[in-house]
């Protein structure tokens, strides 16, 4: 997981408020990824990003927004959180076809 | 529908013997896929990967076969270590911008229990 730090670690939200979780990079690399895990469930990617300036969607965006201002830097936010986006929030750098992930941010939405 | 699936939520294995993770996919746009491991409140650790063009990618103790026909591939641990206990995540990619570095597609994992 070296290089690629989340921040926070933990979070409890209440219904409606909202967040940023940040996802730094000291690689160098263009390409980001925000994934989630539920339990039981495998990674599953919600947006992700080729370079600064640009993001898209993947398999899970509703309830995100993204953003990619600077190379190192790829921002996940919450506009109004609810119960369904607790989860395990995972940031991951893509370097060829390999991705490397950050340690995680433990989110929960009462 | 999961693109990805490892039917297997769990496999214990003795120390010492192969282990044998299995993987199975839908989608044929997918051209590349790798195997990542977790330990708990860590994020996943690469561990090996193989191209669609290729059946098979050796790196030490771990081997991972690819039948591209049956859409199926493999991860072998020969011998299996305590320290090989975690969750096995399949992953494919391939289907969001193509090429490298895409978005992964994974399966909900495998818990391998290695025992003395």
């Amino acid at each position: 997981n070296a290089g690629v730090t989340q921040t926070p670690k933990f979070r409890v939200l209440k219904t409606g408020q909202s967040m940023t979780l940040l996802c730094a990079q000291d690689m160098n690399h263009e390409y980001m990824y925000w994934y989630r895990q539920d339990p039981g469930m495998g990674l599953r990617l919600i947006h992700y990003s080729v370079g600064e300036g640009t993001t898209a969607k993947g398999e899970v965006p509703d309830g995100y927004n993204v953003s990619r201002l600077k190379k190192q830097n790829f921002l996940l936010g919450l506009e109004s959180a609810a119960p369904s986006q607790t989860s395990v929030y995972f940031c991951a750098v893509g370097i060829t076809y390999e991705q490397y992930f950050g340690p995680g941010t433990r989110l929960t939405v009462t | 529908d999961q693109q990805v699936k490892q039917n297997s939520p769990s496999l214990s294995v003795q120390e010492g013997r192969i282990s044998i993770l299995n993987c199975d996919y839908t989608n044929s746009m997918f051209d590349y896929f790798l195997w990542y491991k977790k330990y708990p409140a860590e994020g996943p650790t690469f561990l090996i990967s193989i191209s669609s063009i290729k059946d098979k990618n050796e790196d030490g103790r771990f081997t991972v076969f690819l039948n591209k026909s049956a859409k199926h591939l493999s991860l072998h641990i020969v011998p299996s270590q305590p320290g090989d206990s975690a969750v096995y995540f399949c992953a494919a990619s391939g289907i969001y911008s193509g090429g490298g570095a895409d978005g992964l597609t994974f399966g909900k994992g495998t818990h391998l229990i290695i025992q003395p």
